[in-house]
């Protein structure tokens, strides 16, 4: 059974328009993450929420925004998409000090 | 900040053991290690994880040393499915997890 699911599994978007991918969860940790992995990269957290406090990485662009307003679901949006945003977004959860357990991505393409 | 190095890539033969090493040699003392694997376009999947002792699962062992500076994950009968990137990620803080570069593992039959 799919604990964390992420939705679309691929989301196309155009070059500036806005897109939101998301991320729910049935385990009802309290943590939630997001990552963006590129093409033969690692993946890289971009943000977390702790219940409903926002960490937000030091490095994350200003064009990339979350929203959690509920403990099963969470939003990434990016505001303005450019080619360089292209990209795997992982979505994880777990419980505090716990180890999280990954959707299975959206593949973003911008044209 | 504790990061952690590992080698790029290595191979292993079918059947045999996969011993892939990890190197945090800046890691606190109430950090614990993970590995997770990642098959390409999949989202990565949780192997095991340690404290200081060392930790046995279904899928592998985890040997930590004594000084918790590096710990080496064992695959002890590898398949062609365990091809695979492997991270070891140390837990900074609660609540962060930031992965590596990985080891890309390739298992030839």
């Amino acid at each position: 059974d799919a604990m964390v699911i992420q939705n679309p599994r691929y989301q196309v978007t155009q070059f500036g328009k806005p897109v939101t991918l998301s991320c729910s969860q049935t385990l009802n940790h309290n943590v939630m993450y997001w990552y963006q992995q590129k093409s033969s990269q690692a993946p890289k957290l971009l943000f977390h929420y702790y219940d409903k406090d926002f960490n937000n990485e030091a490095d994350t662009p200003d064009n990339f925004q979350s929203r959690r307003p509920n403990t099963s679901f969470c939003f990434l949006d990016i505001r303005s998409p450019g080619l360089g945003d292209a990209a795997m977004y992982l979505c994880a959860t777990s419980l505090r000090d716990g180890r999280p357990f990954f959707g299975s991505g959206t593949q973003l393409s911008v044209l | 900040d504790a990061k952690t190095t590992q080698p790029p890539s290595m191979d292993c033969a079918e059947g045999r053991a996969a011993n892939l090493p990890c190197n945090h040699s800046t890691i606190s003392g109430n950090e614990y290690v993970y590995w997770y694997r990642q098959i390409h376009s999949q989202g990565p999947q949780y192997i095991i994880h340690g404290l200081k002792n060392n930790e046995t699962n279904e899928m592998a062992s985890l040997i930590i040393t004594e000084d918790r500076k590096s710990s080496t994950l064992i695959l002890p009968h590898a398949t062609l499915r365990d091809t695979a990137v492997y991270y070891c990620i140390v837990r900074v803080d609660n609540n962060d997890m930031r992965f590596g570069a990985g080891t890309r593992l390739t298992v030839k039959p």
